[in-house]
């Protein structure tokens, strides 16, 4: 099983959807989780930090719900400018560095 | 402010020679990191440093070195590149290694060993 574990999609949802994309991870004792966005043959750039008690950044949302050890991602009201990969991050840990990346969730928005 | 500069942008290279991977952040950060991007397999960890001087082994190390002379660079070198190790490189930095860190990310390096 892998450490971090994302749906790979592509997610094809119309202008103005809500989307909700979850990773799930196996480290019990990951400490830190973020949410990456990286767009077509470019860098990876952070989108969201993820708290324990969950945080808002305008129409995104991101979840921790360490009983069941899955992170979420809901976009809300979707833009074209939306279309990408989102990559799950976790990190910490036993056993030395440990930053994970997921494999990546594509959303693909439509007109 | 450029942030993380990586060079060269692409490279195709015959197998069994040597290639090193150049990295240069302006941001005075401590960490710094060279991760492998591949289809499938998400970012994966090949070596990171804490601060100049100090490096360690992630998680697909071997075939790759690095060195930390000092706070900016970050090279990246393949001593015998093999076609298993065609990829995307992507060089990364953080204030320091603590894991609430944001990375930031270079350009990447689009590696191809024939």
């Amino acid at each position: 099983r892998k450490e971090v574990e994302q749906d790979p999609g592509p997610f094809n949802v119309p202008e103005g959807a809500t989307v909700a994309f979850n990773c799930t991870y196996s480290n019990s004792a990951s400490q830190s989780f973020f949410w990456y966005r990286q767009d077509c043959r470019k860098e990876p750039k952070l989108l969201m930090s993820v708290y324990s008690s969950g945080n808002e950044d305008g129409r995104f949302t991101a979840q921790l719900n360490r009983a069941s050890q899955y992170i979420s991602l809901l976009i809300r009201d979707s833009k074209l400018s939306d279309s990408a990969t989102y990559l799950c991050v976790v990190n910490g840990g036993t056993g030395g560095f440990k930053t994970i990346f997921g494999a990546g969730t594509r959303l693909f928005v439509k007109a | 402010i450029a942030g993380i500069t990586q060079a060269p942008t692409s490279q195709i290279l015959a197998a069994g020679r040597r290639m090193t991977l150049r990295c240069t952040q302006d941001m005075r950060h401590n960490a710094m990191y060279w991760y492998r991007q591949d289809l499938g397999l998400g970012l994966r960890l090949i070596h990171y440093s804490n601060t100049a001087g100090t490096t360690g082994k992630g998680e697909v190390p071997d075939g790759y070195s690095v060195s930390r002379a000092n706070t900016d660079d970050f090279p990246l070198t393949l001593a015998s590149a093999v076609p298993s190790q065609t990829s995307v490189y992507f060089c990364a930095s953080s204030e320091n290694s603590d894991i609430y860190n944001e990375q930031f990310f270079g350009p990447g390096t689009r590696l191809t060993v024939l």
